[in-house]
């Protein structure tokens, strides 16, 4: 059982540069979220598409794109890297919208903005 | 503004030590408040899902309970397995249906045999 499959799983790149993350879920759920994490501030929603076909910003959606490409597959992408996106990024998914809260996470990927 | 407080930020027990981690919020309305764990280098894992004061919900040798200003996680006898981060969240009721979370910034538990 995969379940959310995210790559890269380390990420370096220099600013101005871009780069796309890809998250997988095999459990077909509708719903999937890119959250981001860093140190003391606890985990924050980027984007999420409640279904396939539609995506919603989040609390801190600047400087990045989604894409949700069919019902297993949605992608993060940065178009200009900066030092402040250096982080670590989770993809989540679930059965439903407005359902019991319970997420399920891939590995992360941590990128490094230099 | 809605926010999730946890605290300690860090706990460390000797095994065998209970204890309680506590964390507060304050939503326009509580439409559900959960608890993940989080082990080091990987993504957060569902415990426990509170929806009203008085609830509480049960796992091996944690216990999650829920007022109406803030939650528990209370763990008895703790192992060293029990060493993880410990993630609050809330869903308030302007999230729609979105099934969007407010996250804490999590306790960090360590278990010393």
């Amino acid at each position: 059982n995969a379940g959310v499959t995210q790559t890269p799983k380390f990420q370096v790149l220099k600013t101005g540069q871009s780069m796309t993350l890809q998250c997988a879920q095999d459990m077909n759920h509708n719903s999937m979220y890119w959250y981001r994490q860093d140190p003391g501030m606890g985990l924050r929603l980027i984007y999420y598409s409640a279904s396939e076909g539609t995506t919603d910003k989040g609390e801190v959606p600047n400087g990045y794109n989604v894409s949700r490409l069919n019902k297993r597959e949605f992608s993060l992408r940065l178009e200009s890297a900066a030092p402040s996106q250096t982080s670590v990024y989770f993809c989540a998914s679930t059965q439903r919208q407005g359902n019991t809260g319970e997420l399920f996470f891939g590995e992360g990927s941590r990128l490094t903005v230099l | 503004e809605d926010q999730v407080t946890q605290s300690p930020e860090a706990l460390r027990l000797q095994e065998g030590e209970s204890s309680s981690l506590n964390c507060s919020y304050t939503v326009s309305g509580l439409r559900g408040l959960f608890w993940y764990r989080q082990d080091p280098g990987k993504g957060p894992e569902f415990l426990f899902t509170l929806y009203s004061a008085g609830e509480e919900k049960e796992k091996e040798r944690l216990k999650a309970t829920l007022t109406k200003k803030e939650s528990f996680l209370h763990i008895t006898a703790p192992k060293p397995e029990d060493s993880a981060t410990y993630l609050c969240a809330v869903r308030p009721y302007g999230s729609g249906n979105t099934g969007k979370l407010i996250f804490g910034q999590g306790t960090t538990l360590q278990v010393k045999p």
